[in-house]
């Protein structure tokens, strides 16, 4: 069974960027077929998609951060990354990370990191 | 990006009620719709895929249907444990979007 897991930062200063990791168990990113996907949830509100990256390294951002979001895929660890620039106070939320199935679904997700952009 | 809403925006219900929460999307999206709970302080959980599917392992008090514009969502007997939001996803479009959520709780 897949597992996933980020890690990074809890706080970040304000302006500076962003950094999350997530560490694939129980499948390999390389074996294609799913998109790693990021997803965030402000305090008590609703969920953000941020956007994914396949196991080439081709991505896709949501239009609204696309300015600010890079994607990456380690597949020698495994792991697949977020960095978001320019991070302010509203960029506060629960970072998921998810794979993404043939249906659009996430049917795996990490357990979530809280991030809160502070100066 | 195709808007998604939902309504009722929460409830409060009695054990064994039967509970309909209704998904619009701004745009036909054929059946390209999931559904997912969310207990606080955990990641969601997918509950329903294409409209209609079932995940497995999950109980079959759940059920949801539509294509199109209109979905619904249904727990035929709620129990203390369907305590939580509920959101519907889109995934006809780029990018994902999600329903503001309906929360739903126990009277």
């Amino acid at each position: 069974q897949v597992q996933l897991q980020e890690s990074g930062p809890g706080l970040v200063k304000t302006s500076q960027t962003l950094s999350l990791t997530c560490t694939v168990s129980g499948d390999s990113i390389n074996s294609g077929g799913y998109y790693w996907s990021w997803i965030r949830q402000h305090p008590g509100k609703g969920l953000e998609w941020i956007g994914y990256v396949y196991y080439s390294g081709s991505t896709y951002y949501n239009p609204s951060l696309k300015s600010r979001v890079t994607m990456s895929v380690d597949t020698s660890k495994n792991q697949f990354s977020l960095k978001l620039s320019s991070v302010t106070a509203a960029d506060t939320a629960v970072y998921y990370c998810a794979r993404e199935a043939g249906h659009g679904e996430w049917g795996s997700w990490g357990q979530g990191t809280l991030v809160t952009v502070s100066s | 990006d195709i808007q998604m809403t939902q309504s009722p925006s929460s409830l409060s219900a009695s054990v064994g009620d039967r509970v309909t929460i209704t998904c619009q999307a701004s745009q036909d999206i054929s059946n390209f719709l999931n559904w997912y709970q969310q207990k606080p302080g955990k990641a969601p959980k997918l509950l329903i895929y294409d409209a209609s599917i079932l995940e497995t392992g999950v109980p079959s008090r759940f059920s949801g249907t539509g294509s199109g514009t209109d979905f619904t969502f249904t727990i035929s007997s709620l129990q203390p444990e369907d305590t939580a939001t509920y959101y519907c996803q889109q995934f006809d479009n780029l990018p994902r979007t999600f329903g503001p959520g309906t929360k739903v709780d126990i009277k």
